[in-house]
Formats: C-alpha cells, sequence, structure tokens
C-alpha cells in the first residue's frame, strides 16, 4: 500500500541513548517532515526537507539530527535521549503544493526514562 | 507564541446536526490554511483546503469558511456522523523566502465527539 511507513511503532529509552526513527515514502513526494505532539501543544515542527540533499530545521530542532539521501528516506536521529523528549512522533509527505495535504505515518510512541 | 489557535478544545455535537470547529490565526502572512483529522493511534489524515484569495471552499459534507479582515476560519460538517468523531486540527502555512509555503504551523486540535 502507498503511504508513509514508520518505524518503530514503540520504543522505551533510557536518559542518554540515542536512537534512529525511520520514515519511509513510496509516493515520491519532494517535501519530508518530521512532527511530535505533546498534549496540549498540538504538532510542532522538527525538521523537514524539501528533496534529496536538502534538510532545514522547523519549530523544535534541538536535540534532533535528520539527513536525506534518498527521496524516499528521511530518518530522524535523536542523540542523546531525554525525558522531554517523550512524545508521539509522526513522518509526512508531500508534493510541494500548498494546497495538497500531507501523507502522515501512524506514528512512534517514544518514551524516555 | 501560538500562531494558530483552536480556542475549544472539545465539541459535542448531535448526529445528523451541524459541527463547526473554529480556528483563528495571528500571521498575517498566512496564505493557505488546512484541516486534519486524527483518530487515535493514528496519523493525522487531510481533509480540506483554502486559499487565502477564497473565502470559502467545499468538499462533499465540508466546508471551511475563510475570514481573512477577522483572521478566523471555521470548519463546517454537515451532517455529523458517528464516524467524525475524532481530534481536529487546523493547520496553516506562508510562503516562505526559500522553499516556498509547504511549512505547516498546526493549531492544538479540538475533540469532536457525535451523540448518536
Amino acid at each position: 500500500n502507498a503511504g508513509v511507513t514508520q518505524t518503530p511503532k514503540f520504543q522505551v529509552l533510557k536518559t542518554g541513548q540515542s536512537m534512529t526513527l525511520q520514515c519511509a515514502q513510496d509516493m515520491n513526494h519532494e517535501y519530508m517532515s518530521w512532527y511530535r505532539q505533546d498534549p496540549g501543544m498540538g504538532l510542532r515542527l522538527i525538521h523537514y526537507s524539501v528533496g534529496a540533499g536538502i534538510t532545514d530545521q522547523g519549530e523544535v530542532p534541538n536535540g534532533y539530527n535528520v539527513s536525506r539521501s534518498t527521496t524516499e528516506d528521511f530518518p530522524l536521529r535523536l542523540l542523546s535521549a531525554a525525558p522531554s523528549q517523550t512524545s508521539v512522533y509522526f513522518c509526512a509527505s508531500s508534493y510541494r503544493r500548498p494546497d495538497y495535504g500531507y501523507t502522515f505515518g501512524s506514528g512512534t510512541r517514544l518514551t524516555v526514562v | 507564541d501560538q500562531q494558530v489557535k483552536q480556542n475549544s478544545p472539545s465539541l459535542s455535537v448531535q448526529e445528523g446536526r451541524i459541527s463547526i470547529l473554529n480556528c483563528d490565526y495571528t500571521n498575517s502572512m498566512f496564505d493557505y490554511f488546512l484541516w486534519y483529522k486524527k483518530y487515535p493511534a493514528e496519523g493525522p489524515t487531510f481533509l480540506i483546503s483554502i486559499s487565502s484569495i477564497k473565502d470559502k471552499n467545499e468538499d462533499g459534507r465540508f466546508t471551511v469558511f475563510l475570514n481573512k479582515s477577522a483572521k478566523h476560519l471555521s470548519l463546517h460538517i454537515v451532517p455529523s456522523q458517528p464516524g467524525d468523531s475524532a481530534v481536529y486540527f487546523c493547520a496553516a502555512s506562508a510562503r516562505g523566502s526559500n522553499f516556498g509555503n509547504e511549512k505547516l504551523t498546526f493549531g492544538t486540535g479540538t475533540r469532536l465527539t457525535i451523540i448518536p
């Protein structure tokens, strides 16, 4: 099925550990982004990319790293996990058209203890 | 600084009636507005969008209205159905200098419950 695939769905990390959240899309979308959802905060943009080799920071980039070597993949790296990074993470992709809605993945629920 | 605000955390509506979800924004540079629907344990799904040059856009049971002078938009769902029970997010984008206007700023969401 065409769409955005996120792995893993759930993860528990200890403070200080690092990990990579995977995101892949098969719709040939140029634009990909990572959001985090926290209670009462809505969805906040972490990092985004408009094509392979091009990334930029969003609203809350600290503690996260991204790269985009292919059109399909956009992994999010947590460098040294902190309890404040406990959240639900969503990857999204889209064509570069403002009226074209994002396709979101089903999310990764991350708990940092 | 919350540039997109959804001031009602929750809303309950009788099945068959109209649901009206509201959203306010502060950034006058926003030129596209979108609504998303989210079920628990799923990612948001796109519902409908509107350009700032329009004041209304309709898609089936869903209509979005934009009042630029008031910096206000609303989503109308008519008639409301039990499957419409979800969290609804409004979002906005502004044309950026480098990458166009794909970046979305989201509101905090409104939980809609349709009462059978």
